[in-house]
C-alpha cells in the first residue's frame, strides 16, 4: 500500500458526460501528479500540483482540468467525454523536496460508453 | 522525440533464472533519474528501483539491479532469481532536472510485459 488514496476504483459514464477523479496525497507529501494509461498512448504525464499549485502541464485536453485543495488532495476533472478517454488514470504524489520515487494511488478505471 | 525507450514488447524467463529488461533513454540534461516500476495484472504502479545520473554505483535493490550505462544512456533492469510473482509489466521512466526545482514528472517507456515460466 503506497498511501496514494484514489476514488472511485472503476467508473462507467456514457460520452458527453462530465466525470470528477479524487486523489490523497501520502501525508506530508505537498505534490501530486496525474497519468493517464491508455493502451495506445501508454502511460502519459498530464498535470502535477505543488501545494496548490500548478506546476507542469503535460499531454493534457482542454476537456480536462485539475486542481489541489488546500488540505492537498487533488481533483481531476473530465468533460465532454469521448470513448478514447477510456483510460486507467493514476494519481501519484511525492514529498516536499522530491530526491526520487513517486507514488503511486491503485488508479481509476474509467470507461466512456 | 521518444526519450525512453523499451525494445522488447514481451519477454520469457524460466522460475529461478535471472533477466535483463532493456531500457535507453535520452536527454541533454546532466542532472536526471530512471526508475522501474512494475505495474502486475492488478493495475497498480510499484516502485522497484531508482538510479540517479550522479550516483556512481549501480543500484541494487534486492533481487533488482540496474545496469546504469551512462556513456551508452542505458539503464537495464536486471531481476536476479526470477519468481512467478514477477510475471508482470515493467516500465522504465526517466525525470528531467526542471528550472522550477519541483517539477519531477516521469516520461515512461512502453512497457516489456514479463512472464515467468514454472
Amino acid at each position: 500500500d503506497s498511501g496514494v488514496t484514489q476514488t472511485p476504483k472503476h467508473l462507467i459514464t456514457a460520452t458527453g458526460q462530465r466525470v470528477t477523479l479524487r486523489c490523497s496525497p501520502r501525508s506530508g507529501d505537498l505534490s501530486v501528479y496525474w497519468y493517464q494509461q491508455s493502451l495506445d498512448q501508454g502511460l502519459q504525464f498530464l498535470i502535477q500540483y505543488y501545494n496548490g499549485e500548478e506546476r507542469a502541464k503535460g499531454n493534457i485536453l482542454e476537456r480536462f482540468s485539475a486542481q489541489q485543495f488546500p488540505d492537498l488532495h487533488s481533483e481531476l476533472n473530465l468533460s465532454s467525454l469521448e470513448l478514447g478517454d477510456s483510460a486507467l488514470y493514476f494519481c501519484a504524489s511525492s514529498p516536499v523536496v522530491a530526491t526520487y520515487e513517486q507514488y503511486f494511488g491503485p488508479g481509476t478505471r474509467l470507461t466512456v460508453t | 522525440a521518444q526519450k525512453i525507450t523499451q525494445t522488447q514488447p514481451g519477454m520469457f524467463v524460466q522460475e529461478k533464472e535471472a533477466v535483463t529488461l532493456d531500457c535507453t533513454y535520452d536527454t541533454s540534461d546532466q542532472s536526471y533519474g530512471l526508475f522501474w516500476y512494475k505495474q502486475p495484472s492488478s493495475g497498480e504502479m510499484i516502485f522497484l528501483i531508482y538510479q540517479g545520473s550522479y550516483d556512481e554505483q549501480n543500484a541494487t535493490e534486492g533481487r533488482y539491479s540496474l545496469n546504469f550505462q551512462k556513456a551508452r544512456k542505458s539503464a537495464n533492469l536486471v531481476i536476479s532469481a526470477s519468481q512467478l510473482g514477477d510475471s508482470a509489466m515493467y516500465f522504465c521512466a526517466m525525470r528531467e532536472a526542471n528550472s522550477g526545482g519541483s517539477n519531477y514528472k516521469l516520461t515512461f517507456g512502453k512497457g516489456t510485459l514479463l512472464t515467468v515460466n514454472p
